[in-house]
């Protein structure tokens, strides 16, 4: 139980066009969902927590405008990276949880590779 | 804020036991982790710990807990190759549900 799936795995893409990534928890609800930024050997940077049918939370110096995060159902958020830069080249992985166990685990994806050219 | 270190690299031989350490600064976290990344890959769970409990064990994994110290750590008993992988430790932010990663701490495992 408790698997989280991202969605694409690998993007390759165009400096000036937007990426969607999504993040879907498959086998339970997930009520709040996490997004993270991890850069070659370094730890994960959370950029936002992001609630079902509210609008996210961003970590200090995270663009809300360039990094759009809907969570539209129990079960998807997505992470939208408009306008991309070379400098948004990251790994991005995202994880869920449903706050009703007493360990408040997170799960996590398995990550997007963004690679903008 | 929360700051959570870890040493960056060990290296041991297989069937040799792996202990990675970690130390934070702040006691409030209820349960402290321990997450395993493979090269491009999410992280996986690996345990996790009470703070009200100074020592877990689960198989090969045995984690100790010294909150006077703010001192967590792992140890990987016949560690094997396919324990090769980046560790995370992670404690939780005071009155959220966010984590706070460790730096990571890179296991090289030797035949």
């Amino acid at each position: 139980g408790a698997v989280v799936s991202q969605h694409p795995s690998r993007v390759i893409c165009k400096s000036g066009t937007s990426v969607k990534i999504e993040c879907r928890s498959l086998d339970f609800q997930a009520t709040t969902m996490f997004w993270y930024r991890q850069f070659p050997k370094k730890s994960l940077m959370l950029m936002a927590t992001s609630n079902e049918g509210s609008k996210a939370t961003y970590e200090q110096g995270v663009e809300k405008d360039k990094f759009l995060i809907n969570h539209a159902s129990l079960t998807l958020s997505t992470l939208t990276v408009t306008s991309a830069h070379p400098e948004d080249s990251s790994f991005y992985i995202c994880s869920a949880t449903d706050r009703t166990g007493p360990t408040n685990e997170q799960y996590f994806g398995p990550g997007t590779r963004l690679t903008v050219t | 804020g929360e700051d959570v270190e870890q040493s960056l690299f060990l290296s041991v031989r297989e069937g040799d036991s792996s202990v990675i350490n970690c130390t934070y600064t702040d006691s409030s976290s209820t349960y402290l982790y321990w997450y395993k990344q493979e090269p491009g890959a999410g992280l996986q769970l690996l345990t996790y710990i009470f703070s009200n409990m100074d020592m877990k064990q689960d198989q090969r994994l045995t984690v100790l807990l010294n909150k006077k110290d703010k001192h967590l750590s792992l140890r990987i008993a016949d560690t094997q190759t396919g324990d090769s992988a980046i560790y995370f430790c992670a404690v939780t932010d005071s009155g959220t549900y966010k984590y706070i990663f460790g730096t990571g701490t890179r296991l090289k495992v030797l035949a």
